[in-house]
């Protein structure tokens, strides 16, 4: 089945800094990577999304580029801001049928005012 | 705008005894998933459903496990025989059908604790 590897497990930024987020995945099949971020008690919630037929989608401060080839895509998030702290996931699935998401570990980003 | 709700927030039970866990999906849609999130840890695939019958299973998706939307707005998720492994947080989740947006919405959670 698919596996998600995620890095790094914690980023802790600067506010008004960059942070990157990084996945791969393994089955080539899958064709649609999402990215939820989870506050501490909280439900996941979709922040964006991506297809395999583009490579980058962006959606204000927050952009997502995809490598079919080397099968890794990454989270941008720029001018980050202290809400922006929380888990990040990442997911994989194929669009077909129910298309079951397979996460990523997370990774914990921390935003320094 | 409408969220996928779950019942209880969280439940205690003891090893051996039998949890039924409750969501309601979001009245449109007509996927339903169950993940589960052991604490510190990614969420994990347990099953998925459409039509009134599981679509898919992971492994962790045992015979001690069973679904089923016995009403038009319901989808639960029984435990049979709880172990202690089976402490984590489930989450509920749906999605539109096909041709419509991929999102999955999650609900916030059922924390289970098995003693």
């Amino acid at each position: 089945g698919e596996n998600v590897e995620q890095h790094p497990s914690t980023l802790s930024v600067q506010e008004g800094d960059s942070a990157v987020i990084k996945c791969t995945y393994s089955d080539s099949a899958s064709n649609y990577f999402p990215w939820y971020k989870q506050e501490l008690g909280k439900r996941p919630q979709l922040i964006i999304d991506i297809r395999s037929n583009v490579g980058e989608k962006k959606d204000q401060r927050i952009a997502v580029t995809l490598n079919k080839t080397a099968k890794h895509f990454s989270l941008h998030i720029t001018e980050t801001q202290p809400e922006d702290s929380a888990v990040y996931f990442c997911a994989a699935s194929i669009l077909w049928g129910a298309n079951n998401l397979f996460f990523g570990t997370g990774t914990r980003l921390t935003v320094i005012p | 705008e409408p969220e996928v709700t779950q019942t209880p927030s969280h439940q205690v039970t003891q090893m051996g005894q039998e949890v039924i866990l409750r969501c309601v999906p979001i009245s449109n849609h007509l996927y339903f998933y169950w993940y589960r999130q052991i604490l510190g840890q990614k969420v994990e695939f347990l099953v998925s459903f459409y039509n009134n019958e599981i679509s898919e299973k992971s492994e962790i998706f045992d015979d001690q496990f069973s679904v089923e939307r016995p009403d038009g707005s319901n989808f639960t998720l029984k435990i049979r025989s709880t172990k202690l492994e089976d402490s984590a947080m489930y989450f509920c989740a749906s999605k539109p059908g096909r041709g419509k947006p991929d999102t999955q919405y999650f609900g916030p959670g059922t924390r289970l604790t098995v003693l």
